[in-house]
């Protein structure tokens, strides 16, 4: 098993700039979320999924987009990238939505 | 609204010591979950334990243990006889039984060094 994977690592944008960061995993999580980690702020919650089909909001969702087509893949839309979206973006599922998380090895994200 | 404190940002050790990491929450909720996780140097992060509001039983594993105190709101990590591979941040989070999955809260997290 791979667990979670995460594509790419390292990412440079301009201001302006869209792409998209990619999450899979292969143990059949439902439920799987995006985070972003900023120094002196802790994990905060973008987005999460609880199937195939079925997104929402997290705490710090403006600027993000996501679908979750397959139960494996959880991708993460940059609109239009701004500095403040510098940061350091986890993907993270668990196999019901109080358990422990499988967290992905992180994209550090630079926007200049 | 609820709320996850570590006011410990960073520690400083020597090896074989040990210490403690503290954890506070506010919840609204009766029931909920606490986890710890650490994140080494390399940047994964790492489930440490999980631990429901009904069981408040301190837990050990290794050098590594856990006391729940749901009279203080409190859910500390000790490590004992600390060693430089414990060197990381490590986050204490809550997630409430009611409500949506999107009501998870990590603390800051509190780094820890271990100087050999």
């Amino acid at each position: 098993n791979a667990g979670v994977t995460q594509t790419p690592k390292f990412q440079v944008l301009k201001t302006g700039q869209s792409m998209t960061l990619q999450c899979a995993q292969d143990m059949n999580h439902e439920y799987m979320s995006w985070y972003r980690q900023d120094p002196g702020m802790g994990l905060r919650l973008i987005h999460y999924s609880v199937g195939a089909g079925i997104t929402d909001q997290g705490e710090v969702p403006n600027g993000y987009n996501v679908s979750r087509s397959t139960t494996e893949d959880f991708p993460l839309r940059l609109l239009s990238a701004a500095p403040s979206q510098t940061s350091v973006y986890f993907c993270a599922s668990s196999y019901l939505p109080r358990d422990e998380q499988f967290f992905g090895p992180g994209t550090r994200l630079t926007v200049l | 609204a609820q709320k996850v404190t570590q006011a410990q940002t960073e520690i400083s050790v020597v090896e074989k010591e040990d210490v403690t990491l503290d954890c506070v929450y506010e919840t609204r909720d009766t029931t909920y979950y606490l986890f710890w996780y650490k994140q080494p140097p390399s940047g994964e992060l790492v489930f440490l334990i999980r631990r429901n509001s009904f069981d408040e039983q301190n837990e050990i594993s290794g050098r590594y243990s856990w006391n729940f105190q749901k009279s203080t709101s409190s859910f500390n990590f000790t490590i004992t006889a600390s060693q430089v591979v414990d060197s990381a941040v490590y986050f204490c989070a809550l997630i409430p039984n009611s409500g949506g999955y999107q009501k998870v809260t990590f603390g800051i997290g509190t780094k820890l060094q271990v100087i050999p």
